[in-house]
């Protein structure tokens, strides 16, 4: 079985300074890991993803994310948050054989002014 | 690309009353995933077609949940008779023909049962 893992159901930060949502994962096999951004009233997009390769990925609106095997993290940054990525963010995964994709519980992130 | 389609945006109907949700995904991709969004469960994947073809429907939670796919660029979500407990925001997603690629989302329909 596979599952996801927000600890945080709220991160609240200043404008300006750094932002970390933090996720982790359990999946058979090599994992696929997604971050995807959802604002109210609307459908989930996607920041960005792992496959292979890099343990450092990089993706839309300045975000990335780091991949770590040995703690199976993929926790999601950005250097200096703006108060428009205030919005609920969820981590996903799923196996590489695999085409389900588990979502975690989300974490709503609030970038003050 | 006018990326996945869904309609209604919003439905409001009576407990008992036949209900369709409707999705048109990314043209080109081969995968279409309906989920369902609630506070209390998060995000539930219901169905999943590979190819119109329905591969896995173990997230259906009852007889009352419908879904087919009958070509590549439509596909419904019925619920036949809604209960309140049936409110929700139904999303449809699809995916390209690339094992590593990333789903694509509508929009949403949100659904109330009264």
């Amino acid at each position: 079985a596979q599952s996801v893992a927000q600890p945080e159901d709220q991160v609240n930060v200043a404008e300006g300074n750094p932002l970390t949502v933090k996720c982790t994962y359990s999946v058979s096999g090599n994992p696929y890991l997604f971050w995807y951004v959802q604002y109210p009233n609307r459908g989930l997009q996607f920041l960005l993803k792992y496959i292979t390769g890099d343990n450092l990925v990089k993706g839309s609106y300045g975000f990335e994310a780091e991949f770590n095997k040995s703690q199976t993290s993929f926790h999601l940054k950005k250097p200096s948050a703006l108060v428009s990525d205030s919005a609920l963010y969820f981590c996903a995964v799923r196996g590489s054989n695999d085409y389900k994709l588990s979502f975690g519980a989300g974490t709503t992130v609030t970038v003050r002014a | 690309d006018a990326g996945v389609i869904q309609s209604p945006r919003h439905e409001v109907t009576e407990m008992g009353q036949e209900v369709t949700l409707r999705c048109k995904p990314i043209s080109g991709h081969n995968s279409l995933f309906w989920y369902r969004q609630t506070m209390m469960r998060g995000l539930e994947l219901l169905i999943y077609f590979n190819n119109n073809v329905p591969i896995d429907d173990s997230g259906m939670p009852e007889d009352r949940f419908s879904a087919k796919m009958p070509n590549a660029s439509f596909s419904t979500l019925k619920i036949q008779p809604s209960e309140p407990r049936d409110s929700a925001v139904y999303f449809c997603a699809s995916r390209g023909q690339s094992n590593t690629g990333e789903l694509f989302f509508g929009e949403g329909s949100r659904l109330t049962v009264l």
